[in-house]
């Protein structure tokens, strides 16, 4: 089975720094990605990982132990637009591709 | 380049009813997935296609839901009887190759009365 663990829900202030995690426990392992949802849209594409350490896009990183089944997103200079769900998604064999069950940001003023 | 088309954006049933819903992968794309998001959840799994074959269903109620992918392009998913705990969005989702990212649609709203 798969079992992917995130918080259900953060509030983090306007121009901030905030930390999502994800642990991640599956059969198979082929990577990691992150995704953005909006209220009542699809979810769009932020990250993907495949080996330990740090990826960095703009303010979004993205950081992977596979020893630890661990992983984080970091979102730097807050803004209000951020405010979405954040899903960890672990990519297995065959290509399969399993979400946690995401984690809602709000930012606040 | 196109996006994942998915059609009807909303549907209305009642229960044990029968509906279905249409996806159109993004052209080339030989992986397409059905996930089914409840209000408040991440997507779950139902059925991921590798072009016309079944490469994993294990999270599909196959006593009531049913998919297909003719022809390894476009995709319909179908729910035949449908209860009150099928309300969610059914989101289809398509990639290239192996390690790489999922395009989603914009997703079918099924609310189930």
């Amino acid at each position: 089975g798969q079992n992917i663990d995130q918080p259900t829900e953060m509030t983090a202030t306007e121009g901030a720094i905030v930390q999502i995690n994800c642990t991640y426990q599956t059969s198979g392992f082929n990577g990691l990605f992150w995704y953005q949802q909006h209220a009542g849209e699809a979810p769009t594409f932020l990250s993907y990982n495949v080996l330990d350490g740090l990826e960095e896009k703009g303010r979004f990183s993205s950081f992977l132990s596979r020893s630890k089944g661990y992983s984080y997103l970091l979102l730097k200079e807050l803004q209000m637009k951020d405010s979405a769900s954040y899903l960890c998604a672990v990519q297995t064999g065959a290509n399969n591709l399993f979400f946690g069950t995401g984690t809602r940001l709000t930012v606040i003023p | 380049e196109a996006g994942v088309a998915q059609s009807p954006r909303y549907k209305i049933i009642e229960k044990r009813q029968s509906v279905a819903f249409w996806c159109n992968p993004i052209s080339g794309h030989a992986t397409l997935y059905w996930y089914q998001q409840i209000l408040g959840q991440g997507p779950k799994l139902l059925i991921q296609f590798q072009n016309n074959g079944v490469v994993d269903d294990s999270q599909l109620p196959k006593d009531r839901f049913s998919a297909e992918r003719l022809k390894g392009v476009d995709s319909t998913l179908k729910i035949q009887p449908a209860k009150l705990e099928d309300s969610a969005v059914y989101l289809c989702a398509s990639s290239p190759l192996w390690n790489t990212e999922a395009f989603f649609g914009q997703g079918t709203r099924l609310t189930v009365v």
